[in-house]
């Protein structure tokens, strides 16, 4: 049963312009949210999270945004660089448990 | 910083053998994870230690697999025997606090 769900395992987007990255949860009690990223040979890495009091979080060229009803979170990057090309986990945990939940992942391929 | 210490990097392995695969948290991170990658099911939490005491392993596969945390700086993932399905990416992680963990490189283990 996932939690966590990626449905997207691959996007392909062109440079300059916007990533969207979708993530869907089940579990109602997460009320924290990461995107992870990851390149081939190396550990995920931190990009950006959200508490579920919050429905838009922004860093730079990125922003998460969360719609609690519906129970969906989406990444944007914009705009879009060759560097963004890698894994992009999406992750969820309820409460004060340090326990993450992760999505299968969505390879993100940006072209110059 | 030296970040999360993995090693080996890669093991090769015949079935059977025991493997023992090492990680080294970040220093002052109270909690450690461990993880395995697979095509098949992404990345999945093995188990986690908060202050070195094992607080939920209900991901270790079987009774094969077992996990050590001895002091704050060392941790293990020993697997005996080994067989061909346990091939995957082990990621160490740490934290600490709830919320972000920060991921070593990754253990690449192939079980022939």
């Amino acid at each position: 049963d996932q939690q966590v769900k990626q449905n997207s395992p691959s996007l392909s987007v062109q440079e300059g312009r916007i990533s969207i990255l979708n993530c869907d949860y089940t579990n109602s009690m997460f009320d924290y949210f990461l995107w992870y990223k990851k390149y081939p040979a190396e550990g995920p890495t931190f990009l950006i999270s959200i508490s579920s009091i919050k429905d838009k979080n922004e860093d730079g060229r990125f922003t998460v945004f969360l719609n609690k009803s519906a129970k969906h979170l989406s990444l944007h990057i914009v705009p879009s660089q060759p560097g963004d090309s890698a894994v992009y986990f999406c992750a969820a945990s309820s409460g004060s448990n340090y326990k993450l939940t992760f999505g299968k992942g969505t390879l993100l391929t940006v072209n110059p | 910083d030296a970040g999360v210490i993995q090693s080996p990097r890669h093991e090769v392995t015949e079935m059977g053998q025991e493997v023992t695969l090492r990680c080294k948290p970040i220093s002052g991170h109270n909690s450690l994870f461990w993880y395995r990658q697979t095509m098949m099911r992404g990345l999945e939490l093995l188990i986690y230690f908060n202050n070195n005491v094992p607080i939920d392993d209900s991901g270790m596969p079987e009774d094969r697999f077992s996990a050590k945390m001895p002091n704050a700086s060392f941790s293990t993932l020993k697997i005996q025997p080994s067989e061909p399905r346990d091939s995957a990416v082990y990621f160490c992680a740490s934290s600490a606090a709830v919320g972000s963990q920060y991921f070593g490189p990754g253990t690449r283990l192939t079980v022939l």
